[in-house]
């Protein structure tokens, strides 16, 4: 099965910030990854799809890149609303893995 | 607007049984597969189970094969997740999640059941 590794675990940063945050597969997976955001007792949101593409109402600020073993999720500036945690999904897998998850939290 | 309502938590003991239930609204149910999804206390996302909008294809994680049933009925618009054989490593907060039929990503969720089994 496919593992992927998410960098950092955790990171702080403050409102304004540049964040990127990196998935890694442990084997290509072309453009077959998805990220998503989880606030604290909510349930995961859909941000991304096909490692670049913006699902329907997230903002712009918000960006995805990458294919093969290596894929970058990057807000260009930070807002509050942005501290969550973020998980990386490889596609049309099963089983379909998760990244560890990134911890965004402010400075 | 899509709706998927969990229901069925609670604790329960090592071995035992439980039985989740996902009601759905919003969308064409049998047009879609749907998926269980789970977190465990302050960890991350497990894939449970998927099941094929007709029903008949079935999935599962290996921590779950063999003690957990996925199942729909159409009629409904209704996901369940027999759980059997409880372990302590089975308690999470567990998601029903819709798939989006073409890139087997999970486009929305609902907002989850808890299942502690404890002693």
């Amino acid at each position: 099965d496919i593992q992927l590794t998410q960098s950092p675990s955790f990171l702080s940063a403050s409102v304004g910030d540049r964040v990127t945050i990196t998935c890694r597969a442990s084997q290509g997976i072309s453009s077959y990854l998805a990220w998503y955001q989880q606030k604290p007792g909510k349930a995961p949101k859909l941000l991304i799809y096909a490692a670049s593409t913006l699902q329907s109402g997230v903002p712009s600020r918000f960006s995805g890149s990458g294919s093969g073993t290596e894929f970058t999720l990057t807000i260009s500036s930070l807002q509050p609303e942005d501290f969550a945690t973020y998980y990386c999904q490889q596609l049309n897998s099963y089983p379909p893995p998760f990244g560890g998850g990134t911890k965004v939290e402010i400075k | 607007e899509v709706q998927l309502v969990e229901s069925g938590g609670g604790v329960v003991q090592p071995g035992g049984s439980l039985r989740l239930s996902c009601a759905a609204s919003g969308f064409t149910f049998d047009d879609y597969a749907m998926h269980w999804v789970r977190q465990a206390p302050g960890k991350g996302l497990e894939w449970v189970s998927l099941i094929s909008g007709d029903g008949g294809s079935t999935y599962y994680a290996d921590s779950v094969k063999g003690r957990f049933t996925i199942s729909r009925d159409n009629s409904k618009n209704s996901l369940y997740l027999q759980m059997n054989s409880l372990r302590t490593e089975d308690t999470a907060l567990y998601y029903c999640a819709k798939d989006d039929d073409f890139w087997s990503l999970f486009d929305y969720w609902g907002q989850g059941t808890l299942v502690t089994v404890s002693s």
